[in-house]
């Protein structure tokens, strides 16, 4: 059974920092995985999906790398900026559903 | 191009009533999912339909949950009699088919606090 795990659950930084997000997940036999970004009261926005063939996808300030072999993925995100401040989940797709991280709630302080 | 619309956003009840959400997914998106998010937690799927058919609902408490998507476009979530425990964020999402292959796009959800 697919488990997906985010560590840390709450993480603080000044703004300007690069910082990184960590998702492991159990099981190597995935098709993609995809990283979500949630603010309050608002519903999940895609931000980078990556394929099960790719190492990494990039969009803007945001990177995130795949390692299926060790079951970890990390999104970077560089000059962070206190509209970052959001809470970031992981979802593992694999055998037609997605599997979830509880997410790290992320605060950027100005 | 419109994004998935739920309603309401926000609904109390007191627990053993009942309550119904609304979802209507993107134009064309053959793929319904029903997601229940406890604060804390990541989302769980609670049912995906495949135009207005179900193709998982392994997760559903079906003693107090239902679902329908009867023309397979819009779709009705229920819970009677709801719980304490209940309370959550309800998502929607669709997708153009099913499969891992394709992207599901979330809706705003509905907070729903049992009281």
């Amino acid at each position: 059974k697919q488990e997906v795990t985010q560590i840390p659950a709450a993480l603080s930084v000044p703004e300007g920092e690069n910082l990184v997000l960590n998702c492991s997940f159990t099981d190597s036999a995935i098709y993609n995985l995809q990283w979500f970004r949630q603010d309050p009261g608002k519903g999940l926005t895609s931000l980078l999906l990556i394929q099960s063939s790719q190492r990494e996808q990039t969009s803007g300030r945001l990177n995130a790398s795949l390692d299926k072999s060790s079951g970890r993925s990390t999104l970077y995100i560089a000059a962070s900026q206190p509209g970052d401040s959001a809470t970031y989940l992981c979802a593992v797709n694999g055998n037609y559903q997605l599997i979830w991280g509880a997410g790290t709630k992320l605060i950027i302080k100005p | 191009e419109a994004g998935v619309a739920q309603s309401p956003r926000y609904k109390i009840i007191e627990k053993r009533q009942s309550v119904a959400f609304w979802c209507n997914p993107i134009s064309g998106h053959a793929t319904l999912y029903w997601y229940q998010q406890i604060l804390g937690q990541g989302p769980k799927l609670l049912i995906q339909f495949q135009n207005n058919g179900v193709v998982d609902d392994s997760q559903l408490p079906k003693d107090r949950f239902s679902a329908e998507r009867l023309k397979g476009v819009d779709s009705t979530l229920k819970i009677q009699p709801a719980k304490l425990e209940d309370s959550a964020v309800y998502l929607c999402a669709s997708s153009l088919e099913q499969g891992s292959s394709y992207e599901q796009y979330f809706g705003p959800g509905t907070r729903l606090t049992v009281t």
